[in-house]
């Protein structure tokens, strides 16, 4: 079983649509969320992070954390083109300082 | 502006040889990571220092080296024992701190030709 898992898509929605990005993390003790947007041939730019159960908004972006069923999704409200991207799942686990990466959803968002 | 420089942003290697990628950050972070992403694929940890003078091998190790002899810097090198080494290759820094994430270089695409 794969440490942080993320379905690859694409997923496709319509512009104006909520997109919802999931990942799931088999480490039950890990304690910090982030979520990575990735665009085509360019590095992981940081959108959001996550470390309490609910949700975290900003902007058009929501993160939710389930701890419990160890469950991490991001919503993106009034989807544009611009948001068509690479979505990386990452947790940190109880003890270090490592990352562990999802392989990352695919987003397309079509206008 | 504080940031992670990478450079070249594009490699080219001939079979045999050595070549080494930059990575340097202002930022003041105490570790530094190296990561490999390979066509439609996640990143994979190759190296990474949370102190001056120390490293860990990550997760895919064989065929690279790296060094930290100053806080800022953290170059990788990527041997002639790498035998498939055409990737996109990410550096990245961070605080220790568990409610911290990591910022990324721009990255360098390296290819063997």
């Amino acid at each position: 079983q794969k440490e942080v898992e993320q379905n690859s898509g694409p997923l496709s929605v319509p512009e104006g649509a909520i997109a919802s990005l999931n990942c799931t993390y088999s480490d039950r003790g890990s304690q910090s969320f982030f979520w990575y947007r990735q665009y085509s041939g360019k590095s992981p730019e940081l959108i959001m992070s996550i470390y309490s159960n609910g949700d975290k908004e900003d902007g058009r972006f929501t993160a939710q954390l389930n701890k419990a069923s160890q469950y991490v999704s991001l919503l993106i409200r009034d989807s544009q083109p611009s948001d068509s991207a690479t979505y990386l799942c990452a947790v940190k686990g109880e003890y270090g300082n490592k990352l562990v990466f999802g392989a990352g959803t695919i987003l397309r968002v079509k206008s | 502006d504080g940031g992670i420089t990478q450079s070249p942003k594009y490699l080219f290697r001939k079979e045999g040889q050595n070549v080494t990628l930059s990575c340097e950050q202002n930022l003041n972070h105490d570790a530094m990571y190296w990561y490999r992403q390979d066509p439609g694929q996640g990143l994979r940890l190759i190296y990474y220092s949370q102190i001056v003078n120390d490293f860990q091998k990550g997760d895919i190790a064989e065929g690279y080296s790296v060094s930290r002899e100053k806080k800022e810097s953290f170059p990788l090198t990527v041997t002639s024992a790498q035998k498939n080494p055409t990737a996109f290759y990410l550096c990245a820094s961070s605080i220790l701190s568990a409610n911290y994430g990591y910022t990324f270089g721009s990255g360098t695409r390296l290819t063997v030709v």
